[in-house]
């Protein structure tokens, strides 16, 4: 099975700062079939870019994602109060469909 | 509006079965795919299971493969996940999720599973 590997474990950040979070594969993702989630406290996740570059219906055009074969990073280009939170890269190119183990951002 | 709502969790004492439920509502489950991804307390994600839409073919983690069995009831409407052999490691929210392509684009809030005697 792929592994996803995400660094960093936790990224502590000011609002207003760029969050830049790596997702690492241990083989290259199939059509760049890799997806981002973000999960807060109590609730489920939320999907927020599929295909490693394509948002999500709703989601802000701060979040983007970018990256290719084994290196995909999401980023958040200008963290707002409701951004803090843990997330997830997912690749779902080959069964069984792998997460990574997650980042955490938290408020500096 | 897509609503997903899972049911079915409890305690349960290892080797014993559960059987989760997933009421979707909004779309139709034989219409796309779906999945049960699973979140041990304090824990990430674990995708635990697939059916897909077109043929129902179903897809299983290494975990519980030969254990768990992932179904669909088209006339009610709702996924089921049959969980046997249960694990101490097994315990976790359990959510189910209608996949738009192979991501999981709708989640249900989850349902808690304990395996505990």
């Amino acid at each position: 099975e792929i592994v996803l590997t995400q660094s960093p474990g936790t990224l502590s950040l000011s609002p207003g700062e760029r969050a830049t979070l790596s997702c690492r594969a241990s083989q290259s993702v199939t059509n760049n079939f890799l997806a981002w989630y973000q999960q807060k406290p109590g609730q489920p996740p939320r999907l927020l870019i599929y295909d490693a570059s394509t948002r999500a219906t709703g989601i802000p055009d701060r979040f983007s994602g970018s990256g290719s074969g084994t290196d995909f990073t999401l980023t958040i280009s200008r963290l707002e109060p409701d951004d803090f939170a843990v997330y997830y890269c997912q690749q779902v190119a080959f069964s069984p469909r792998t997460f990574g183990q997650g980042t955490k951002v938290e408020i500096k | 509006e897509v609503q997903l709502l899972e049911s079915g969790g409890g305690l349960v004492q290892p080797g014993g079965s559960l059987r989760l439920s997933c009421a979707a509502s909004g779309f139709t489950v034989n219409s796309d795919g779906m999945s049960w991804i699973r979140q041990a307390p304090e824990k990430g994600l674990e995708w635990v299971s697939g059916i897909d839409e077109s043929d129902g073919s179903t897809y299983y983690a290494d975990s519980v493969k030969g254990r768990f069995t992932i179904s669909r009831d088209n006339s009610k409407n709702t996924l089921y996940l049959q969980m046997n052999s249960l694990r101490a490691e097994d315990t976790a929210v359990y959510y189910c999720a209608r996949d738009e392509g192979w991501e999981h684009g709708h989640w249900g809030r989850g349902t808690l599973v304990t395996v505990s005697s």
